[in-house]
């Protein structure tokens, strides 16, 4: 059974500083990892989607990597603004489709 | 998200009662999720869809059934309401059973009284 662990679970930094969130799996037979936000009360905003042949993907100041062999998967963050304070989910997908695990989140939240 | 409403946004019922919720979309995608989201439990897979009227079940289905007589509708019916059915419940969307990735919807709070 797929298992995604994320640490930290929750996390606080001052305005401006670069972080690294973390996502790890115990089945590396994935077909794609996604990474999402979630504001308090709020659905999910999917962030990047990283497929099992790729090694990272961009967006903005958002950077993730995938090293599917480890099982795990890396959401950088630059220069942090407290308008990234939310929870941050990631996914995978295992099986043949419609096995989407999600891990339990880190809650970050951006000091001033 | 845009392409995907979630209705009612808020509910309160009570033990025993049947409770409907309704999933819409306008991205013409194929599959069709619904999710639960607990504390200490994360999101888990309640139902599918892939297809008019084609669902399957998920993780945690008891208690639960689904239709889906048009692309764009998928409901989730609680036949008989429970205080343990008191959640957060999320639809998601996928062109092509996840690999394109997942979109989901803004969520209804449902609390069984």
């Amino acid at each position: 059974k797929q298992e995604v662990t994320q640490i930290p679970a929750a996390l606080s930094v001052p305005e401006g500083e670069n972080l690294v969130l973390n996502c790890s799996f115990t089945d590396s037979a994935i077909y794609n990892l996604q990474w999402f936000r979630q504001d308090p009360g709020k659905g999910l905003t999917s962030l990047l989607l990283i497929q099992s042949s790729q090694r990272e993907q961009t967006s903005g100041r958002l950077n993730a990597s995938l090293d599917k062999s480890s099982g795990r998967s890396t959401l950088y963050i630059a220069a942090s603004q407290p308008g990234d304070s939310a929870t941050y989910l990631c996914a995978v997908l295992t099986g043949g489709g419609n096995k989407l695990t999600f891990g339990t989140g880190t809650q970050l939240k951006v000091e001033l | 998200d845009a392409g995907i409403t979630q209705s009612p946004r808020h509910k309160v019922t009570e033990t025993g009662t049947p409770v409907t919720l309704r999933c819409h979309q306008t991205e013409n995608h194929r599959y069709m999720y619904w999710y639960r989201q607990d504390p200490g439990h994360g999101l888990r897979l309640i139902h599918y869809s892939y297809g008019v009227k084609d669902t399957d079940k998920g993780e945690v289905s008891d208690g639960y059934s689904v239709s889906r007589s048009k692309t764009e509708d998928f409901l989730l019916t609680l036949e008989s309401a429970t205080s343990s059915q008191t959640s957060v419940y999320f639809c998601a969307i996928s062109e092509v059973s996840g690999l394109d990735g997942y979109t989901f919807g803004s969520g209804t709070r449902l609390t069984v009284v």
